[in-house]
């Protein structure tokens, strides 16, 4: 089946410092969506990307729709204590019909004062 | 907003008891979702459901049992529950929308089986 490949698999950072991850697959996406955990919490969706080479923002946080459509990427920057979590990338299960989403192994980013 | 919520934030069992999760949702969504996430595993679909009565095998259905009798409540069951069932079960509906679904989980039941 379709797998994701997260990486790094944990991030430690400095408070301030810009943070990047990404996914990659073997296979095409033809959406990439980003999700953060917070502690004991479920996964919360952060941005949804549709187009190969689209750049979207949230606030501090931008993911980019690689233009092989088999990557994505997620920067985050001027870090500050609560982006600590797990960060997931996820893509529609076998190109998009309503059997939802196939999950990389996630990030952990862990913020030191 | 989108509300899923799960009825138990932690649950403590005993091997070989039946365990029921429970998830509800406040919107009329079809799809329902249940996942569950260990640690260096990420999250892993055990089952999902289209519509009331209806269910399918997600990745990982071993073990596990699912319910639909109305649209807006899906449960999880353990009917004997084992210690490698210890885990975070995460429930999710999915939404339909430009470029396909997405998911909006619940909060999650960390479940310990002793």
């Amino acid at each position: 089946g379709q797998q994701l490949n997260q990486s790094p698999q944990s991030m430690f950072i400095q408070e301030g410092e810009d943070v990047s991850m990404n996914c990659t697959s073997s296979s095409i996406f033809n959406t990439w969506l980003w999700y953060k955990q917070d502690p004991g919490e479920g996964p919360v969706l952060l941005i949804a990307l549709y187009k190969a080479g689209e750049l979207t923002s949230n606030g501090r946080l931008t993911a980019q729709f690689g233009i092989t459509r088999k990557d994505s990427f997620l920067n985050i920057s001027a870090s500050i204590p609560s982006d600590v979590g797990i960060y997931f990338c996820a893509g529609p299960v076998d190109g998009g019909g309503a059997d939802g989403l196939t999950f990389g192994k996630g990030t952990h980013l862990i913020i030191q004062p | 907003d989108v509300k899923v919520t799960q009825s138990s934030r932690y649950l403590v069992k005993r091997t070989g008891e039946k365990v029921f999760l429970e998830c509800v949702q406040d919107m009329d969504h079809e799809n329902m979702f249940w996942y569950r996430q260990d640690p260096g595993l990420g999250l892993r679909l055990i089952y999902f459901s289209y519509d009331v009565k209806m269910k399918e095998k997600g990745d990982i259905p071993e073990g596990y049992s699912v319910s639909r009798e109305k649209k807006e409540r899906f449960s999880l069951i353990l009917e004997s529950a084992s210690t490698n069932q210890t885990s975070m079960y995460l429930c999710a509906i999915g939404v339909a929308g430009q470029g396909g679904e997405k998911l909006f989980f619940g909060s999650g039941t960390q479940l310990s089986v002793l």
